[in-house]
């Protein structure tokens, strides 16, 4: 298996801007997770689907942040307007159910000017 | 207070030598704990993980968790270049969340 692809691996944008990251998870895998890492705050999990459907989105920052998963192999993280604090490294994670182990992405690092 | 708390290091060791790291966590329903490891640019990989208390070996890496005092430790013996890394150890909850500490980058110079 090709593991968990996000895409792009790697984006600068300047604040303002809208973000859009996206996560193939791994074929059969039924709960998907996004996180962020900082230096500050380590890693934390902003959302998670299992079925396709939000389970928890209280990790989710602001408004600005939304995000989809229209169907089984894809998911995507938006950020409108973004801004500099954003910057971040974004994981997506797949897992078989949601109390098993997960998978994770390489990573998409943001960079917002 | 974050619910697992994970001194960030650096740690800097000599090749062959054995590795202790150590992770707390503040709920006492917390079960099962997971440690990954995350190389430099790339995701994080589960290494070990443990359900309750008690002990869990493979190969040169040795997983200890003891509920009583809400501890978790990952022991490395014989300690290799290749083993240097950000090592990341996780709570999860009953909501099926990973809760992680903030990782401990550990550097092994031959």
């Amino acid at each position: 298996d090709a593991g968990v692809i996000q895409s792009p691996r790697h984006e600068v944008t300047e604040m303002g801007q809208e973000v859009t990251l996206r996560c193939k998870p791994i074929s059969g895998h039924n709960s998907l997770f996004w996180y962020r890492q900082t230096m500050m705050r380590g890693l934390e999990l902003l959302i998670y689907f299992n079925n396709n459907v939000p389970i928890d989105d209280s990790g989710m920052p602001e408004d600005r942040f939304s995000a989809k998963m229209p169907n089984a192999s894809f998911s995507t993280l938006k950020i409108q307007p973004s801004e500099p604090r954003d910057s971040a490294v974004y994981f997506c994670a797949s897992s078989p159910g949601t109390y098993e182990t997960q998978y994770f992405g390489p990573g998409t690092r943001l960079l917002v000017l | 207070q974050k619910e697992v708390e994970q001194d960030p290091g650096p740690l800097s060791v000599p090749e062959g030598a054995i590795v202790s790291l150590n992770c707390t966590y503040s709920n006492s329903a917390f079960q099962y704990f997971m440690w990954y490891r995350q190389y430099s640019r790339k995701g994080p990989e589960l290494l070990m993980y443990t359900y309750s208390s008690g002990n869990k070996e493979d190969g040169r890496f040795t997983a200890q968790v003891d509920k009583s005092s809400k501890y978790i430790s990952l022991f490395i013996r014989d300690s290799q270049p290749s083993d240097s890394a950000t090592y990341l150890c996780a709570a999860l909850n009953q909501g099926g969340k990973l809760i992680f500490g903030q990782g401990t980058e550990l550097s092994v110079k031959p």
